[in-house]
């Protein structure tokens, strides 16, 4: 079945400084979503991309489509303590009817150091 | 409601004990998805409802697994016979249909499942 590797797995850094992740997969996804996830809650949207190349901000965070539509990067840019979470990369398939069946990434658990 | 109910939060059972993990999702979301997280882990599909009708059950790991959903709203998810390797956060999400795609999912805080 379709895998995604997100690298890396954890992350430990310095408030103020940016933050970059990123997933591969080895088969194409039509939409690539970013979620994090709080402790002790569900994972929440931080951005969608749906076209291959498609950049795309959301306050400090940029997240990019690649091209081969095998992969995808999220930015996190001069960090705070609240972005301390897992991060996790989801790929949509766009085949017949099971475009609502994501693959998650592993995640990448970031700690902020105030 | 607001958001997406799960009950219990934490469930701490015996291997060998049946368990039940309950689902409310958004008001007039008609497609619910369960999904499992394992510690250090991703999420794993297991099974997607459309209004009543399960349509997709590929993800369910064993028939020890099964679910179910009423009034096109509550959901429950039965593991029979729990094993130790059923240990996980079980996540329910919803959404308004299941054309819109995965971006438009509502996921609950899950039910933290432990199997001593």
């Amino acid at each position: 079945g379709q895998q995604l590797n997100q690298s890396p797995q954890s992350m430990f850094i310095q408030e103020g400084e940016d933050v970059s992740m990123n997933c591969t997969s080895s088969s194409i996804f039509n939409t690539w979503l970013w979620y994090k996830q709080d402790p002790g809650e569900g994972p929440v949207l931080l951005i969608a991309l749906y076209k291959a190349g498609e950049l795309t901000s959301n306050g400090r965070l940029t997240a990019q489509f690649g091209i081969t539509r095998k992969d995808s990067f999220l930015n996190i840019s001069a960090s705070i303590p609240s972005d301390v979470g897992i991060y996790f990369c989801a790929g949509q398939p766009n085949s017949g009817g099971s475009n609502y069946k994501l693959t998650f990434g592993k995640g990448t658990l970031l700690t902020v150091n105030p | 409601g607001a958001g997406v109910s799960q009950s219990p939060s934490n469930k701490v059972t015996e291997k060998g004990k049946d368990v039940e993990l309950r689902c409310d999702p958004i008001s007039g979301h008609t497609a619910l998805y369960w999904y499992r997280q394992r510690l250090g882990q991703g999420l794993e599909f297991l099974i997607y409802f459309q209004g009543n009708s399960a349509p997709d059950k590929s993800g369910l790991p064993s028939d020890r697994f099964s679910a179910e959903r009423t009034g096109e709203s509550v959901s429950t998810l039965t593991i029979q016979r729990t094993q130790q390797e059923d240990s996980a956060v079980y996540l329910c999400a919803s959404s308004l249909s299941p054309t819109l795609g995965g971006e438009k999912l509502f996921f609950g805080s899950g039910t933290q499942l432990s199997v001593l």
